[in-house]
């Protein structure tokens, strides 16, 4: 079975300051591979994904995130964060294999200060 | 094109009593999936239904938990006799069913229910 890990429960960034959120999986093959935001209160909202091609995918908002077959990743950056970006940040894979059910992480906390 | 949409928005039930969430998908879709979000924990995969059926209930507590999507109408997530250890998130997304392991879900704004 599949399995996510994203290592930071928080972080915090300067509003115009860079932003990288890392993610981790585990899974035998090649799976597809999502970002999703939640804001506060609110449902999940999709960012970007991965299902093939190019490592290197942009998303909304201004987000990318790169997959890396060596070290398991797909990390999410953005080169200049805003309040806004202010949220919580979920990982999620989906096994290549047939499944339809993605496994999320546990997320993680996004703080912008002024 | 409306989104996902679930109600209540917020659902407070005492210990004992039933609770019902309703999440109706986006015009179009015929799948819908369950989730169940504890504080400061990601998203939990409860059941997958399509129409009138149930495709995978793997995640779904063996009592007290059931869902149903009818041919008509919105899905239901039904818990009886509820417990404060059911005080949770619990958001339900849709898909298109088109694409197989490739759909993409999108997510209601979830219903929070609280037990006292």
């Amino acid at each position: 079975a599949q399995s996510v890990t994203q290592p930071d429960i928080h972080i915090t960034v300067s509003e115009g300051a860079s932003l990288e959120l890392r993610c981790n999986y585990s899974y035998g093959a090649t799976p597809y591979l999502f970002w999703y935001v939640q804001s506060p209160g609110q449902g999940l909202q999709l960012l970007l994904k991965y299902f093939s091609g190019d490592t290197l995918v942009q998303g909304i908002k201004g987000f990318e995130a790169e997959f890396k077959r060596s070290q398991s990743s797909f990390n999410l950056r953005k080169p200049s964060v805003h309040w806004s970006d202010a949220a919580e940040y979920f990982c999620a894979v989906v096994a290549s294999g047939g499944s339809y059910i993605p496994t999320f992480g546990r997320g993680t906390s996004l703080i912008v200060h002024p | 094109n409306a989104g996902v949409m679930q109600n209540p928005r917020h659902l407070v039930r005492r210990r004992g009593q039933e609770a019902r969430l309703r999440c109706s998908p986006m015009k179009g879709h015929s799948h819908v999936y369950w989730y169940r979000q504890l504080p400061e924990e990601g998203l939990k995969f409860m059941v997958y239904l399509q129409k009138e059926n149930i495709i995978d209930e793997s995640g779904m507590p063996k009592e007290r938990f059931s869902a149903e999507f009818p041919k008509e109408g919105p899905s239901i997530l039904r818990i009886q006799q509820v417990v404060r250890g059911d005080s949770a998130a619990y958001f339900c997304a849709s898909s298109p069913g088109t694409s197989g392991s490739t759909d993409t879900q999108y997510f209601g704004p979830g219903t929070r229910l609280t037990v006292l």
